[in-house]
């Protein structure tokens, strides 16, 4: 397996506009994390769904976020609109349900403008 | 609600023996757990304590008591490459396989 896959790896992106942040995860793993990382505040859990549902988004800062899994194989997170605050790496974590270990995936570090 | 303490910053010999130190205050417990994180890397697992002891593996152990509310990750005969950031991260007691709370942080320098 070829682990978990995110993408882009860097987005730099102006204020005010739209990012999509996406992630693939290790295949029949059934919960998949959302979190955020800065020197500030370190990893922080944004949202988090098990098989493709939603379970807490109480981490998600605001309205201007927002994540969807429509499949077993897909999820995104969108900021819409972005500002200079939300500048942080992304990454995004699947486990199974008995498993003790979450992996990571490389992260998505976003920088905005 | 959780909060978990580490210390921000360890510096070490190389060959010599380092103890991280963890304390956390939860409002549940399922697990703590030891992460490692290279600069620019994503965070890889090191280790899982849910009963309290000593957990080996390796040049790597794990130290939980949970009257306490304190860990501790050993790390011997340390290498250069053990220069990273260690995680401290505790898991709540929902049902399932619910998120870790993650300390900020030790970064670990090792120096020859």
């Amino acid at each position: 397996d070829a682990g978990v896959i995110q993408s882009p790896r860097h987005e730099v992106t102006e204020m005010g506009q739209e990012v999509t942040l996406r992630c693939k995860p290790i295949s029949g793993h059934d919960y998949l994390f959302w979190y955020r990382q800065t020197m500030m505040r370190g990893l922080e859990l944004l949202i988090y769904f098990n098989n493709n549902v939603p379970i807490d988004d109480s981490g998600m800062p605001e309205d201007r976020f927002s994540a969807k899994m429509p499949n077993a194989s897909f999820s995104t997170l969108k900021i819409q609109p972005s500002e200079p605050r939300d500048s942080a790496v992304y990454f995004c974590a699947t486990t199974g349900e008995f498993s003790n270990e979450q992996f990571f995936g490389p992260g998505t570090r976003l920088t905005v403008l | 609600g959780q909060n978990i303490d580490q210390p921000t910053e360890m510096t070490a010999t190389e060959g010599a023996i380092v103890q991280i130190n963890c304390t956390y205050q939860t409002s549940g417990f399922n697990g703590l757990f030891w992460y490692q994180q290279h600069a620019g890397e994503a965070p890889t697992f090191l280790s899982y304590n849910v009963l309290d002891g000593l957990e080996e593996k390796g040049r790597f152990s794990s130290f939980l008591s949970r009257s306490k509310g304190y860990s501790y990750l050993l790390l011997k005969e340390l290498q250069m490459k053990d220069s990273a950031s260690y995680l401290c991260a505790v898991r709540g007691t929902r049902s399932g396989n619910t998120p870790l709370v993650f300390g900020k942080g030790t970064r670990l320098s090792v120096i020859a």
